[in-house]
């Protein structure tokens, strides 16, 4: 089972952009990278999924190297309201997600 | 957007009553999982079901704790006597397809039970 490394915390401030970076080491060939964002007393919620290279949506860029040992979840422009945990998943085909610590993001004005 | 319902939001019980929490899943969902929190700490998962039985499970999820889907559209998570270990917000999820290539869970707002 591919595990994930990612910083405990971090701050930023409104306006900034936010980079979290998670390590996976073992992540086998098959595996996709998935980022959630978890809110106090709120499920996670899916932000973005990527296999390689960079995936952009609506709300986050994940920068994948080409040896897919590590990715970066890019926020641009964090507001307040993206205080959160974030969560970086390895999905090891046929296992269940497991969640890790997450890093826990906080947003300062 | 389709969203999994969870209910109740909160949930008292006293340790040894049995509690059931409830779940609809996203219709079109074939996947169900149940996962929970204890507050401060982690999402820890308990069980993935598909096509009526267990696909797998977590060693929380012990004998205490049973899943079954008695409809076509409920998925629901039993614990027979609760323990205070077992106050923690539980999380129902559910997927399209297997776990595998680029699938993704979609969670509910949770049910957070409180053992006294």
């Amino acid at each position: 089972l591919a595990k994930t490394t990612q910083p405990i915390s971090m701050d930023s401030y409104e306006g900034q952009e936010v980079n979290i970076t998670c390590s996976h080491n073992n992540i086998a060939t098959n595996d996709y990278i998935t980022w959630y964002q978890q809110f106090p007393s709120q499920g996670p919620r899916f932000i973005i999924q990527g296999y390689k290279t960079k995936v952009t949506n609506e709300v986050a860029s994940l920068f994948i190297p080409a040896d897919r040992k590590s990715s970066t979840l890019s926020l641009p422009r964090v507001s307040l309201s993206d205080t959160a945990v974030y969560y970086c998943l390895v999905d090891n085909y046929g296992q269940n997600f497991v969640f890790g610590p997450g890093t826990r993001l906080s947003v300062l004005p | 957007e389709p969203e999994v319902t969870q209910t109740p939001s909160h949930q008292v019980t006293q340790m040894g009553q049995e509690v059931i929490l409830r779940c609809v899943p996203i219709s079109n969902h074939l996947y169900f999982y149940w996962y929970r929190q204890i507050l401060g700490q982690k999402v820890e998962f308990l069980v993935s079901f598909y096509n009526n039985e267990i696909s797998e499970k977590s060693e929380i999820f012990d004998d205490q704790f049973s899943v079954e889907r008695p409809d076509g559209s409920n998925f629901t998570l039993k614990i027979r006597s609760t323990k205070l270990e077992d106050s923690a917000m539980y999380f129902c999820a559910s997927s399209e397809a297997g776990l595998g290539l680029d699938e993704k869970l979609f969670f509910g707002s949770g049910t957070q039970l409180s053992v006294l």
